[in-house]
C-alpha cells in the first residue's frame, strides 16, 4: 500500500514565478492539507482540500491556491514566488474520521533565487 | 490559531538515558499527534490521542493527553541513537476540521 506521494521532490524558482506542486494521498483517504514548513520552524496549515472544495485555510495569502480532483489527488500553486517562499512543502492525507491523524508525504523542497 | 509550546527547544543525552518532552497549550484540542521527523523529510506519525488523561505506549515511548486536553508529553525510556529526530506535536480542533496546529518541535539528539 503506498503512502502519501509527492512531486518534485526538489525545484528551484526565480522570484515572481509559478509553481505547481502535486501530491497523490494514501488509498482510501479523501482528504489533503498542505502545510509549510521553514527551515527550524513546524509545519504551518495553509489550506485542506475535501470533496474538490477547500474545506479550511489558514493565514496564508491568495497567492496560494489549490485544487482537489476526483482521484482525491491534489495541487498546491503559488504566484508571484517571493524569497520566503523558500521552505519544505508537505502534502498529508487523512480521512473524515480520522480525528486529526494525518499522514505526511516526503514533501517537496522549493527554493526561490 | 492555537499556540503549542514545545520544550525543551534542543536535547543531547546519552545512550540509556531517559528524557521527557514537553508540549503545551493555553487551548483545548480535540486530538493531538506526536510526529518524528528526520532532516529532509516529512514527519512520521507516532501517536494520535483524543482523550483526556489518555496514556498510550509504543515500545519504550509513552504518550500521555493532560485531563483538560491542553497538553501532553512524550517520555523515551533508555534512548538509543536511533531515537534521534525533531519530535514534533500537533494539536487538531474539531471545529477546524482537525488543521494541525504544530509546536517548534524539540531536536533529540542521542550518542552511543
Amino acid at each position: 500500500d503506498a503512502g502519501v506521494t509527492q512531486s518534485p521532490t526538489h525545484l528551484i524558482k526565480t522570484r515572481g514565478q509559478q509553481v505547481t506542486l502535486r501530491c497523490s494521498p494514501k488509498s482510501g483517504h479523501d482528504t489533503v492539507s498542505w502545510y509549510q514548513q521553514a527551515l527550524g520552524q513546524g509545519p504551518q496549515f495553509i489550506f485542506q482540500y475535501y470533496e474538490e472544495e477547500e474545506r479550511q485555510r489558514g493565514n496564508f495569502p491568495d497567492r496560494f491556491s489549490g485544487h482537489q480532483f476526483p482521484n482525491y489527488s491534489s495541487e498546491l500553486n503559488v504566484n508571484a514566488l517571493l524569497l520566503g517562499d523558500s521552505a519544505l512543502y508537505l502534502c498529508a492525507s487523512s480521512t473524515t474520521s480520522a480525528q486529526g491523524t494525518q499522514y505526511f508525504g516526503p514533501g517537496t523542497r522549493l527554493l526561490v533565487l | 490559531t492555537q499556540l503549542l509550546e514545545q520544550s525543551p527547544q534542543f536535547l543531547s543525552i546519552q545512550e540509556g538515558e531517559n528524557l521527557t518532552v514537553y508540549c503545551n497549550s493555553s487551548s483545548v484540542f480535540s486530538s493531538l499527534q506526536w510526529y518524528r521527523q528526520e532532516p529532509g523529510e516529512g514527519p512520521v506519525l507516532l501517536v494520535t490521542v483524543v482523550t483526556g488523561g489518555e496514556v498510550k505506549k509504543l515500545k519504550r515511548l509513552t504518550f500521555q493527553f493532560g485531563d483538560a486536553r491542553k497538553d501532553s508529553s512524550l517520555h523515551i525510556t533508555a534512548a538509543q541513537p536511533g531515537d534521534t529526530g525533531l519530535y514534533l506535536c500537533a494539536g487538531a480542533v474539531m471545529d477546524s476540521g482537525y488543521a494541525l496546529n504544530f509546536g517548534k518541535g524539540t531536536s533529540l539528539l542521542v550518542t552511543p
